[in-house]
């Protein structure tokens, strides 16, 4: 079955760029239907949508962080990854990568990485 | 603000039945996902499309739409069933963008 992992630094400085990569295995980035996503969750409150990358490059990101957010496919390696830029403390956050799923039965989050804590923080 | 409102918190004695809703403009075009959340676990999919089960989830739980309101229904709640809900769907403009909802603490009592 499809699972995701994330990676990454758990501590980035102010005014750095986060860089994470989820890394995808036991099926293929490529494949039609999904869009690869990224969510975060400020500690003790809820789900923020970032953006997500069908294997083509295709993006959709959140208005809110679009100035500052970068996502990027990797196919030859199953990963894909997010750049944020400029970073502050209201970036501290658990950040999930995350399939979204494309069908005839409806569309959704289907499966998820374990999360990743990310602290700014000089 | 989230485009998608959710009460903050609703409570339901054991074996009992809960609706959890979720307002906004968009769910009247597009179908809302629900997705449950334990402390220190990443969400899980619970509902999705018209009234959607992933292999797995308890058939206790139930999907359904009106107007601008979706609605998770857990039919004789759990006590594992305690956690937070979140729905989500296309933002109001109905274009590729996502959204969430602010979630739902489920207590069950």
């Amino acid at each position: 079955q499809v699972q995701l992992q994330e990676s990454g630094p758990g501590l980035v400085k102010p005014s750095q760029t986060l860089s994470l990569t989820c890394t995808v295995s036991g099926g293929s980035i490529s494949s039609g239907g999904y869009y690869w996503s990224w969510i975060r969750q400020h500690p003790g409150k809820g789900l923020e949508w970032i953006g997500y990358i069908y294997y083509s490059g295709s993006t959709y990101y959140n208005p809110s962080l679009k100035s500052r957010v970068t996502i990027s496919v990797d196919t030859s390696k199953n990963q894909f990854s997010l750049k944020l830029s400029s970073v502050t403390a209201a970036d501290t956050a658990v950040y999930y990568c995350a399939r979204h799923s494309y069908g005839p039965l409806g569309d959704a989050f289907d499966i998820w990485g374990q999360g990743t804590m990310v602290t700014v923080s000089s | 603000s989230s485009e998608l409102t959710q009460d903050p918190a609703v409570s339901v004695a054991l074996g009992q039945t809960v609706r959890i809703t979720c307002q906004g403009d968009s769910l009247r075009s597009y179908y809302a996902s629900w997705y449950q959340q334990k402390p220190g676990q990443a969400p899980v999919l619970v509902i999705y499309g018209k009234n959607n089960r992933p292999s797995g989830i308890p058939d206790r739980f139930s999907g359904s739409s009106s107007g601008n309101t979706a609605s998770l229904t857990i039919t004789g709640a759990q006590a594992e069933d305690e956690a937070d809900y979140y729905c989500n769907s296309r933002d109001s403009s109905g274009n590729h963008l996502r959204v969430f909802g602010g979630g739902t603490k489920l207590t069950v009592l």
